[in-house]
């Protein structure tokens, strides 16, 4: 079974903290990687792709592991705007399917 | 722009009463996909439309579960016979085509009794 695990958190952070969220999927044929932000009782949006070189966004930064299976989303700055639950999503070679993690909750603290 | 639609945004039902659910993509999306997201869980994927084909139907958990796209656009997913363990939120998602950069709409919130 395609796997991709997170730690649910939740992460409790100050507003202006870094924060590190990580996950790992378990099937090598993997070939796109995105993370989604999920708001309480809303949809998931996409938030970002995931590079093999790790790409940037603003405050937000990802980077992809192949030889590890290992996908990480950085935050800095952290802003009360960035509460959400972020969900770890790959996308394997020849299938239309994404397959999701459980998501990661973070809740900014003033 | 218009995004992805569903409707209805919430639904109850009785176990072992028929539901449909509605999808409206965004205009000129050539790929669909059905998902459900349990409590506290990802979104599990049901199935993908590329127009009117349904090319994977392999996530749908039972035989009482059926999607159609019948012209390409507006998407149904019918579940017959509900279970309590039907309740779950089912997103509907689009692309302009393949799996990548999905537009999601708010979701059905069905509660099964």
């Amino acid at each position: 079974r395609k796997e991709v695990e997170q730690d649910p958190g939740p992460f409790n952070v100050p507003e202006g903290a870094t924060v590190a969220f990580n996950c790992t999927y378990s099937n090598s044929a993997s070939q796109s990687f995105f993370w989604y932000r999920q708001d309480c009782r809303k949809e998931p949006k996409l938030l970002m792709s995931v590079y093999s070189s790790g790409n940037e966004d603003g405050r937000f930064t990802a980077q992809l592991n192949r030889a590890s299976q290992y996908i990480s989303l950085l935050i800095r700055d952290s802003k009360l705007s960035d509460s959400a639950t972020y969900l770890c999503v790959v996308n394997e070679a020849g299938s239309y399917q994404l397959t999701f993690g459980k998501g990661t909750k973070l809740s900014v603290i003033p | 722009g218009a995004g992805v639609s569903q409707s209805p945004r919430y639904k109850v039902a009785k176990r072992g009463q028929d539901v449909a659910l509605r999808c409206d993509p965004i205009s000129g999306h050539v790929s669909l996909f059905w998902y459900q997201q349990a409590l506290g869980q990802g979104p599990e994927f049901l199935t993908y439309f590329q127009n009117e084909a349904q090319l994977d139907k392999s996530g749908l958990p039972s035989d009482r579960f059926f999607a159609e796209r019948p012209e390409g656009s507006v998407s149904t997913l019918k579940i017959q016979r509900t279970q309590q363990e039907d309740s779950a939120v089912y997103l509907c998602a689009s692309s302009l085509t393949g799996p990548n950069e999905q537009f999601f709409g708010p979701g059905t919130r069905l509660t099964v009794l």
